[in-house]
């Protein structure tokens, strides 16, 4: 069956430094690809989102790159600032699977430090 | 639209009481998924509903769960009788059909179990 791969958290980092979150999937037909943010105490929501290899999904300076060769779809920012501190989940959906289910990794939790 | 709407935000309960998760999906979505999300297991997914009709159970962990969609604007979750171990946040997810597949999460209920 399908599933996502998360490195583990929690990442720490300063403020301004580079940000890389791996994420690596198996799925059996050609998924979209998803990073959703869940900010303390709230639900997730979409961050960014890819639907074809090698499309690049962007937002809040986030960014991810689809990467069929690899199986991979990392979420990287050049500059992190406190307010990222966050839980990031990578995610996907594959239309071989019944219905419009996605499948989520383990989650991967971000803390920014001033 | 007001997004997914979860109701209550908090619920505190004895053990062996029965509780009551309510959802409103975003008017016009035709899916509606219930996620438990814990620290030991991470985000699950219990079940999800297409045009009201629940598709997919097996991860309601057992019988004591039950999730119903009278119409296509509220969703309710129940666990009867409730345990220590069912204590988690509860969130609802509403999207579209199609590729993209974005999922639109409530906040969540905070369930702690007594």
């Amino acid at each position: 069956g399908d599933s996502v791969t998360q490195m583990e958290g929690p990442v720490t980092l300063s403020e301004e430094a580079f940000l890389t979150i791996n994420c690596t999937y198996t799925a059996t037909g050609y998924p979209s690809l998803f990073w959703y943010v869940q900010y303390p105490g709230e639900g997730l929501q979409l961050l960014l989102k890819a639907t074809k290899a090698d499309d690049k999904g962007s937002n809040k300076g986030f960014e991810a790159t689809y990467r069929k060769e690899t199986t991979s779809f990392h979420l990287e920012k050049g500059s992190v600032q406190v307010s990222d501190s966050a839980v990031y989940f990578c995610a996907l959906s594959d239309l071989n699977n019944a219905g419009n289910m996605l499948t989520f990794g383990g989650g991967t939790r971000l803390m920014v430090k001033p | 639209d007001a997004g997914v709407i979860q109701s209550p935000r908090h619920e505190v309960t004895e053990m062996g009481q029965e509780v009551t998760l309510r959802c409103k999906p975003i008017s016009g979505h035709d899916y509606l998924f219930w996620y438990r999300q814990t620290m030991m297991r991470g985000l699950e997914l219990l079940i999800y509903f297409n045009n009201n009709v629940p598709i997919d159970d097996s991860g309601m962990p057992e019988d004591r769960f039950s999730a119903k969609m009278p119409n296509a604007s509220f969703s309710t979750l129940k666990i009867q009788p409730s345990e220590p171990r069912d204590s988690a946040v509860y969130f609802c997810a509403s999207g579209l059909q199609g590729v993209l597949a974005e999922a639109f999460f409530g906040q969540g209920t905070r369930l702690t179990v007594v």
